[in-house]
């Protein structure tokens, strides 16, 4: 099956410094990728959709100079979160969809990285 | 503005028998729905989902039925197996392609 792999799985930084998560589509190309953030307890939050050679979308409320995603290739997507603050410590999360099947085809999502701000 | 709500936080069922888990959505123009099983610190897995054309799909142990009018889904498991115990997160989609989450619902399958 369609494999999206997420990296770091987890990562503690100091408050200040910036951190890059990446997100690649191991067998399948993706030129849309969605960024998601999860609170413990709460739902998987839409952060903002990655587009293939151009901007980001980002969804209201997002800061998009303290998020910044690039989505250099079909098959990677990245995040980085700058100048981070405790209160970003989340669980990220990227997802995309294979652009060789449907619009209604299923996301398939990466393991996830927890981000701990120190 | 919640659009999509999974209002039983958690559900616990015995092994070989059915799990229901509950969504109500307020967007009536979703028209793609989808259930995401998940472990506790990795991403979402695909379970089963369902256009807005249908009322039902099945694939095995796993039955989603939908409800328009109502804007109900719910999927049913059975029999339930412990492998079964994880969060399951409806969500639903519209053609922008945004999927949007429910808040989970903790499913245990006890034996």
């Amino acid at each position: 099956g369609a494999v999206v792999s997420q990296h770091p799985s987890w990562v503690i930084c100091k408050s200040g410094t910036s951190v890059k998560i990446e997100c690649r589509s191991l067998d399948f190309q993706a030129t849309t990728m969605f960024w998601y953030r999860q609170f413990p307890k709460q739902s998987l939050m839409l952060m903002a959709t990655s587009n293939e050679g151009s901007k980001a979308t980002y969804e209201q409320g997002v800061e998009k100079d303290k998020f910044l995603i690039n989505h250099a290739s079909l098959t990677l997507s990245t995040l980085t979160v700058t100048s981070a603050h405790p209160e970003d410590s989340s669980f990220y999360i990227c997802s995309a969809r294979d652009s060789s099947r449907g619009a209604n085809s299923p996301l398939h999502f990466g393991n996830g990285t927890r981000l701990t701000v120190t | 503005d919640q659009q999509v709500k999974q209002n039983s936080p958690s559900l616990s069922v015995q092994e070989g028998r059915i799990s229901i888990l509950n969504c109500d959505y307020t967007n009536s123009m979703f028209d793609y729905f989808l259930w995401y099983k998940k472990y506790p610190a990795e991403g979402p897995t695909f379970l089963i989902s369902i256009s807005s054309i249908k009322d039902k799909n099945e694939d095995g142990r796993f039955t989603v039925f939908l409800n328009k009018s109502a804007k109900h889904l719910s999927l049913h498991i059975v029999p339930s197996q412990p492998g079964d115990s994880a969060v399951y997160f409806c969500a639903a989609m519209v053609k922008t392609d945004k999927l949007i989450f429910g808040t989970g619902t903790r499913l245990q399958v006890f034996p």
